[in-house]
């Protein structure tokens, strides 16, 4: 069974940059039906996608956070990364990683999620 | 992008109670529509894919109909642990959004 998982700083400064990475186990992240991830829910509030990433690098990203996002993959630790710049209080919210696919059935949904870690942004 | 229109924001409802919840999309989406459970504490949990196809394990209390721009989830008799917010979500374009969610309590 897939399971994931997310890691990383709870907590930011203002300015600097979020880092968090997904570890995936159950199964590998190298197949043709697997795309990772991220959304974001600010504290009591609805969720937002961040974005999608390939096992070959190829990423989608959401618009409304333009250039400030950058996601990564290393197949060799079944892993994905989301880097986020420039952070301010504004992106304060628990971050999930998901699976997502492409598939003629599955595209575009959730399914499972990592359990989400709160990020806070402050100084 | 596609605007997602979740309504009610809440609803209290007895045990038994017939819960209904809408979704509406600012423009048509076919069916490619799903809804998440997201309990306090816990990440969302997809329950319905493309309209209605319930998942594995969800119990059958739960449906979901529509297509085009209006979808409905039904929850057809409230239980107790089916307190959560409710989210629905388009899967058919890019950028994926999602509705505001619904609260669902129990009176």
């Amino acid at each position: 069974q897939l399971q994931l998982q997310e890691s990383g700083p709870g907590l930011v400064k203002p300015s600097e940059t979020l880092s968090l990475t997904c570890i995936v186990s159950g199964g590998s992240i190298s197949v043709s039906s697997f795309y990772g991830a991220w959304v974001r829910q600010p504290p009591g509030k609805g969720l937002e996608w961040i974005g999608d990433i390939y096992y070959t690098g190829t990423t989608y990203n959401n618009p409304s956070l333009k250039s400030r996002v950058t996601m990564s993959v290393d197949t060799s630790k079944n892993q994905f990364s989301l880097r986020m710049t420039s952070v301010t209080a504004a992106d304060t919210a628990i971050y999930y990683c998901a699976r997502t696919s492409r598939g003629p059935v599955t595209k575009g949904r959730f399914d499972p999620w990592g359990q989400g870690t709160l990020v806070t942004v402050s100084s | 992008d596609i605007q997602m229109t979740q309504s009610p924001s809440s609803v209290f409802a007895s045990v038994g109670d017939r819960v209904t919840i809408t979704c509406r999309a600012s423009q048509d989406i076919g069916n490619w529509l799903v809804w998440y459970q997201q309990k306090p504490g816990n990440a969302p949990k997809l329950l319905i894919s493309t309209a209605s196809t319930l998942q594995s394990g969800v119990p059958s209390r739960f449906s979901g109909s529509g297509s085009g721009t209006d979808f409905t989830l039904t929850i057809s008799s409230l239980q107790p642990e089916d307190c959560a917010t409710y989210h629905c979500q388009q899967t058919d374009n890019f950028p994926r959004t999602f509705g505001q969610g619904t609260k669902v309590e129990i009176k």
